[in-house]
């Protein structure tokens, strides 16, 4: 039962424009979501959150925002870069120290 | 912020050999700690997780089993592995708001 779900495996983008990656839920219980960025061989990385009492938060290029009513999330990156080319996890819990992560999505950013 | 320290950064064992992945925390006291697998063209599967020393819960049935002998150090092992366990596993550290990854250990079982 895949609880967190990203239903595109991969993105290809042009540099400079706007990169939108998603990610669906099915448990209404989470309340807090975040996303994390791999490289090959590395642990991921935390790259920005959102509690379920907010609808968007927003770091320097990164966005998320959060549909409860339709239990989506997405995170959107302006401008891209080729640096962010990844694979892109999100991540929900329900405050009880358990993460459940999506299957990813890879980015790649065409210079 | 936490610091996980996670090795070997690659390890090729064959099928019925056992295992032992370790896994120590810096930078806090009393974490909450994970063990996560991704498989191939799979995403991140949470394997054990444990909020102190000797709790430990397990999410998917499987071959493997997690210790937590101190409060900074978990432990990912196998008696005998199978070809099945084969991929890339990443212990993580944590609390409510975020967790922090190790680097990962690249498992191959041939």
């Amino acid at each position: 039962d895949q609880q967190v779900k990203q239903n595109s495996p991969s993105l290809s983008v042009q540099e400079g424009r706007i990169s939108i990656l998603n990610c669906d839920y099915t448990n209404s219980m989470f309340d807090y979501f975040l996303w994390y960025k791999k490289y090959p061989a590395e642990g991921p990385t935390f790259l920005i959150s959102i509690s379920s009492i907010k609808d968007k938060n927003e770091d320097g290029r990164f966005t998320v925002f959060l549909n409860k009513s339709a239990k989506h999330l997405s995170l959107h990156i302006v401008p891209s870069q080729p640096g962010d080319s990844a694979v892109y996890f999100c991540a929900a819990t329900s405050g009880t120290y358990k993460y459940i992560f999506g299957t990813g999505t890879r980015l790649k950013v065409l210079a | 912020s936490q610091t996980i320290h996670q090795w070997p950064a690659t390890l090729v064992q064959p099928v019925g050999s056992p295992l032992s992945l370790e896994c120590t925390v810096e930078g806090t006291s009393n974490p909450n700690l994970y063990w996560y697998r991704q498989a191939a063209g799979r995403g991140l599967q949470l394997l054990f997780y444990s909020i102190g020393i000797d709790q430990i819960s397990s999410e998917v049935p499987q071959n493997l089993s997690a210790s937590r002998p101190q409060d900074r150090q978990f432990i990912l092992s196998s008696k005998k592995l199978l070809l099945s366990d084969s991929g890339f596993y990443l212990c993580a550290g944590g609390g409510l708001e975020k967790l922090f990854f190790g680097s990962g250990t690249q498992l191959s079982v041939l």
